[in-house]
């Protein structure tokens, strides 16, 4: 069963570093999404993604934040500028298209600021 | 503001026992409500719902949405040890959820 994949799946860094974190979504899929969960917290959205431009964000992804598709497979969050309150899991998501609106989660990459 | 509460908070019962676990939102631009499953890490499709009345089904798991009065119920019958987990609620609003903060269900042999 097609599944969506993250990389990697813990990743730690120092205060203001950049750090990109990889998602392959399910091959067949248009919408792309990227969420975070603060350890104890909920899970929130940060952006949504859809024929290579953003569709939506929210005010935590703020100008430190990017998303790319560089190719036809990844898509890629980039914090530029780590703080230590970026500290958390990050999930991708995907769905396959209009009237398809089940998102689809990866595992998630858990990141460490410190 | 757009919310989605879930209640209890927690949950511990013995295998065999059924439980239902809650979910109401406020919302402004409602689309679906999506029922997921947390384990470790990614959270799992469980069910998504749309018309109101209309029951999903999957084995022991059901769950059914009220659109007059926001809610959303998952049923769990017969639990077994493997359905402990943090169970997820999310309203997608318009193509972005909005999640709860979870039900962690706990079944003890």
């Amino acid at each position: 069963e097609p599944e969506v994949t993250q990389t990697p799946s813990h990743q730690v860094t120092q205060m203001g570093q950049e750090v990109i974190l990889r998602c392959v979504p399910i091959s067949n899929h248009l919408y792309f999404y990227w969420y975070r969960q603060i350890l104890g917290q909920k899970v929130e959205f940060l952006v949504s993604f859809y024929n290579n431009e953003i569709s939506e964000k929210s005010e935590i992804f703020d100008d430190q934040f990017s998303v790319e598709r560089p190719d036809g497979s990844n898509f890629t969050l980039k914090i530029r500028s780590t703080k230590l309150e970026d500290s958390a899991m990050y999930f991708c998501a995907s769905r396959r298209g209009d009237y398809s609106y089940e998102q689809y989660f990866g595992p998630g990459t858990r990141l460490t600021v410190t | 503001e757009d919310k989605v509460v879930q209640s209890p908070l927690s949950l511990v019962v013995h295998e065999g026992d059924t439980v239902t676990l809650n979910c109401s939102y406020e919302v402004t631009n409602f689309r679906s409500l999506l029922w997921y499953k947390q384990e470790k890490k990614a959270p799992t499709f469980l069910f998504m719902l749309t018309s109101s009345g209309i029951e999903k089904k999957s084995g022991r798991l059901s769950s059914i949405l009220d659109k007059k009065e926001l809610f959303s119920i998952l049923n769990i019958t017969a639990t077994q040890t493997g359905d402990s987990a943090v169970y997820l609620c999310a309203v997608d609003n318009t193509d972005k959820l909005i999640f709860g903060t979870g039900t962690r269900l706990q079944v003890f042999p």
